[in-house]
């Protein structure tokens, strides 16, 4: 199947901090990409879905000036977390789809730990 | 109602059990429908895709109700490896957006 990335894996930053994290599709383009968030024993949640070159549609509840998405190109997709606070603190999620494809792929996840 | 609602589990079943889940949703117009598995602190990785005329992969077996808006997994001869948390994953109108499920965990005992 198609091989989705992130990076970091993990990342410990301190409250008040902004945190970048990449995804990226390895072997094909993906036209749409989603980011998500859980916490611990709860479903995924979707918080956004950006297609290559626009502005990211967020889910309600998700403020878009905290959580920056950028989607430059069909390969590449970053979410900046702004002004990180512990709240913030969750294992998130990319997963991308390709134009041809009806199945998302997952990216490993980063978990996120703000102090 | 939860767009896409599972019975959270968990279902502890002994090797060589077979068991099922059932998944609900909401929304008719839904497009298309997936089982992903996950397992603790990893990401969900895709189970199987759900057609109306249902499907088998193994001993894995998926289907849908569009009348009655349910999926649902069945797995025989349960394996300990098979012990995760399985998500019903919905594709919305369009097949644009998609709703999973909050997961049913599932604990396979020797």
């Amino acid at each position: 199947g198609a091989v989705v990335s992130q990076h970091p894996s993990r990342v410990i930053c301190k409250s008040g901090t902004s945190v970048k994290i990449e995804c990226r599709s390895l072997d094909f383009q993906a036209t749409t990409m989603f980011w998500y968030r859980q916490f611990p024993k709860q479903s995924l949640m979707l918080m956004a879905t950006s297609n290559e070159g626009s502005k990211a549609t967020y889910e309600q509840g998700v403020e878009k000036d905290k959580f920056l998405i950028n989607h430059a190109s069909l390969t590449l997709s970053t979410l900046t977390v702004t002004s990180a606070h512990p709240e913030d603190s969750s294992f998130y999620i990319c997963s991308a789809r390709g134009a041809v494809e009806h199945e998302q792929y997952f990216g490993p996840g980063t978990r996120l730990t703000v102090t | 109602r939860k767009e896409v609602e599972q019975d959270p589990g968990p279902f502890n079943v002994p090797e060589g059990a077979t068991v099922a889940f059932n998944c609900t949703y909401s929304n008719s117009a839904s497009q298309s429908f997936f089982w992903y598995r996950q397992d603790c602190r990893k990401e969900p990785k895709l189970l199987m895709s759900v057609y109306s005329s249902g499907n088998e992969d193994g001993r894995f077996t998926a289907q849908l109700n569009r009348a009655s808006q349910y999926i649902s997994l069945l797995i025989r001869d349960s394996k300990l490896s098979d012990s995760a948390t399985y998500l019903c994953v919905v594709n919305g109108a369009g097949g644009f957006k998609t709703i999973f499920g909050a997961g049913t965990r599932l604990f396979v005992k020797a």
